[in-house]
């Protein structure tokens, strides 16, 4: 199993401009997250999502955007880019709600300027 | 707001000691904490879980404990080694069903 894996790495964007950063789990996970941190920060939470079509806001979610039309995938996308979304994101999954591990992806640093 | 708070940035040991690292909840009652790695450039590992009607669990030279009065974990790592060095974060459940993490201790085991 790869586990969850994230797409691209790292990426710099210019402000307005738009991109979707992309999650895979092939572990056959029904809830999956979208995180970001920032340095010297805790991970926050932008959505997450218990099931293929069914998505929910977190903490943090303005300026995102989120859907999930399979089990595997769940792509987060950034209209209208600005430099406060200059941060680390990871995806992550779990088997069950949180009271069970989450499975973090590697991560995509995104940088806005 | 619901905060998990780690008051220590930075932890330095020597080789061998026992490192512990602190993480105290506020505003809420999490039913479990969990404590996880993370490496530089890496995500996040899963390392432990325990609930709130337990006091104690272990895992290999891991320890977590889990004090509902305190509002308190303390995460212990004995016999420590230079390959424990890394940021370990502490996460509780939240309201939304989802995990609030604190900002993480950087711990340094010095050879």
């Amino acid at each position: 199993n790869a586990g969850v894996t994230q797409t691209p790495k790292f990426r710099i964007l210019k402000i307005g401009q738009s991109m979707t950063l992309q999650c895979t789990q092939d572990m056959n996970h029904n809830y999956m997250y979208w995180y970001r941190q920032d340095p010297g920060m805790g991970l926050k939470l932008i959505y997450y999502s218990v099931g293929a079509g069914i998505t929910d806001k977190g903490e943090v979610p303005n300026g995102y955007n989120v859907s999930r039309s399979t089990t595997e995938d769940f792509p987060l996308r950034l209209e209208l880019a600005a430099p406060s979304q200059t941060s680390v994101y990871f995806c992550a999954s779990s088997p069950k709600p949180n009271q069970e591990t989450q499975y973090f992806g590697p991560g995509t640093r995104l940088l806005v300027l | 707001s619901q905060k998990i708070e780690q008051n220590s940035e930075a932890l330095n040991i020597q080789e061998g000691k026992t490192a512990t690292l602190t993480c105290n909840y506020t505003n809420y009652s999490p039913a479990y904490l969990q404590w996880y790695r993370q490496d530089p450039g890496r995500g996040p590992v899963f390392l432990l879980l325990i609930r709130e009607n337990e006091k104690e669990k272990r895992k290999e030279r891991l320890k977590v404990t889990f004090d509902t009065t305190l509002k308190q974990s303390l995460f212990h790592i004995t016999a420590s080694q230079p390959a424990d060095s890394a940021t370990y974060l502490c996460a509780g459940g939240g309201s939304q069903g989802n995990l609030i993490f604190g900002k993480g201790t950087k711990l340094s085991v010095k050879p």
